[in-house]
């Protein structure tokens, strides 16, 4: 597609429940990127993908929490035995490829706002 | 955990004025990065200057970086009220291959007519 494309736009879910979030990079995208923003701060890391392997995943802020990319483009992030400090909007961004040559900047999806109730 | 630093938290300036954003980092990097966020949503790109860059333009930017002060701004020229936005630094370290972005905690500049 033109953008990155993240679904659902918004996701309530009560404590405990299990949500899976999806992003869809830019189409030739190799690279991509999941980052947590809770209100005012900036973004944070979660996990990159390079391809379908999982090159940086120190991000992720415990076991409960899992990203998949199995064929190297549409990635889920999944979220399991959610917690009301899960609430925070998730980005996912993709940029043609990884390393010095990726110099263009990241294209950000528009996010998707998780609240846990 | 957040690299970089903003100052300031919040700007508030007329139409017409210039605006100017810095940003402080703490390790080296590839390269830094300025972003724009409207409503907490998505970030849009504005502008990349190269750890071996001094200044850059780009329209109305004008980003500077300092690699032995490790600090960066960024100036807005002749702002309008459609510059209303967050703006956020993101520094981009090597990391497993990737270019791993880092990002401050953003300056939330309002412009008023």
């Amino acid at each position: 597609g033109a953008g990155v494309s993240q679904t659902p736009s918004n996701k309530v879910t009560e404590k405990g429940k299990y949500v899976e979030l999806r992003c869809d990079p830019i189409s030739g995208h190799t690279a991509l990127y999941w980052y947590r923003q809770s209100l005012g701060q900036g973004p944070e890391f979660l996990i990159y993908f390079q391809g379908t392997g999982a090159a940086d995943d120190s991000g992720l802020p415990n076991d409960r929490f899992f990203a998949v990319r199995p064929e190297g483009s549409v990635s889920t992030l999944k979220i399991q035995r959610t917690e009301r400090g899960d609430s925070a909007v998730y980005l996912c961004a993709s940029s043609l490829r990884g390393g010095d040559s990726s110099l263009a900047g990241y294209t950000f999806g528009s996010g998707t706002r998780l609240t846990v109730v | 955990s957040q690299q970089g630093e903003e100052d300031p938290q919040a700007l508030s300036i007329q139409e017409g004025e210039n605006a100017t954003m810095n940003c402080s980092y703490k390790t080296s990097i590839n390269n830094l990065q300025w972003y724009r966020q409207n409503s907490g949503r998505g970030l849009v790109h504005l502008i990349l200057i190269r750890s071996n860059e001094r200044e850059k333009h780009s329209g109305r930017l004008r980003v500077t970086l300092d690699t032995s002060k490790k600090s960066s701004s960024l100036l807005i020229t002749a702002s309008r009220a459609a510059d209303t936005a967050s703006y956020f630094c993101a520094t981009a370290r090597k990391a497993g291959g990737g270019n791993k972005l880092t990002f401050g905690t953003g300056t939330q500049l309002k412009v008023e007519l």
